[in-house]
């Protein structure tokens, strides 16, 4: 069964330092999403992205994040300089169609900022 | 503004007895929503979705159930298990595939 993958699977960083977050969607998918999840608290949406561009972006989605889709397989999110509060599960997502589409997540990244 | 919520943040149930996971929503225009669960240390996984034109949708041991008329959504699990022990969150899908999260219910069930 095609599943997406995410890695590392647990990153730990200094407060201030970049991190790169990576992510394989399901290949014929076309819409693809990072969301959080700060520990024991609801999962809640970061960016959506479709034809190499943001389709639409949370407030928490500030000018220290940025995605990317560097090549036809990768799905990447960037923060630039990380706060203690960055530090969460952070999960990728990819759905074949925009609306009324199954999203299928991966495993999570386990961000944490030192 | 767009909310999910849960009325239940817990659940225990025995081993064999019937679970029911409601949820509430306050988006009217909202027209498809989808039931996640997850478990320790994964991601959410797809469990049942349906859209506003329907009252009910039934699965393998689940049936989603939604009443627009008071914007609720319910999870229904037969013959609960011990593997279906997680969290169960609803979430609405909306714009540009967005999905938006209920806090979620913990969900136990005991041998």
């Amino acid at each position: 069964e095609p599943e997406v993958t995410q890695t590392p699977s647990h990153q730990v960083t200094q407060m201030g330092q970049e991190v790169i977050l990576r992510c394989v969607p399901i290949s014929n998918h076309l819409y693809f999403y990072w969301y959080r999840q700060i520990l024991g608290q609801k999962v809640e949406f970061l960016v959506s992205f479709y034809n190499n561009e943001i389709s639409e972006k949370s407030e928490i989605f500030d000018d220290q994040f940025s995605v990317e889709r560097p090549d036809g397989s990768n799905f990447t999110l960037k923060i630039r300089s990380t706060k203690l509060e960055d530090s969460a599960m952070y999960f990728c997502a990819s759905s074949l169609f925009m609306e009324r589409s199954e999203a299928f997540f991966g495993q999570g990244t386990r961000l944490t900022v030192v | 503004g767009e909310s999910v919520g849960l009325h239940l943040p817990t659940l225990s149930v025995q081993e064999g007895d019937n679970s029911i996971i409601n949820c509430a929503y306050s988006n009217s225009a909202s027209d498809y929503f989808i039931w996640y669960k997850q478990e320790s240390g994964k991601g959410p996984q797809f469990i049942i979705d349906i859209r506003s034109n329907m009252d009910k949708r039934q699965g393998q041991r689940v049936t989603v159930l939604l009443n627009k008329t008071v914007k609720h959504l319910s999870l229904q699990i037969a013959a609960t298990q011990p593997g279906d022990s997680a969290v169960y969150f609803c979430a609405e899908n909306s714009s540009y595939g967005k999905l938006t999260f209920g806090q979620g219910t913990i969900l136990t069930v005991h041998p």
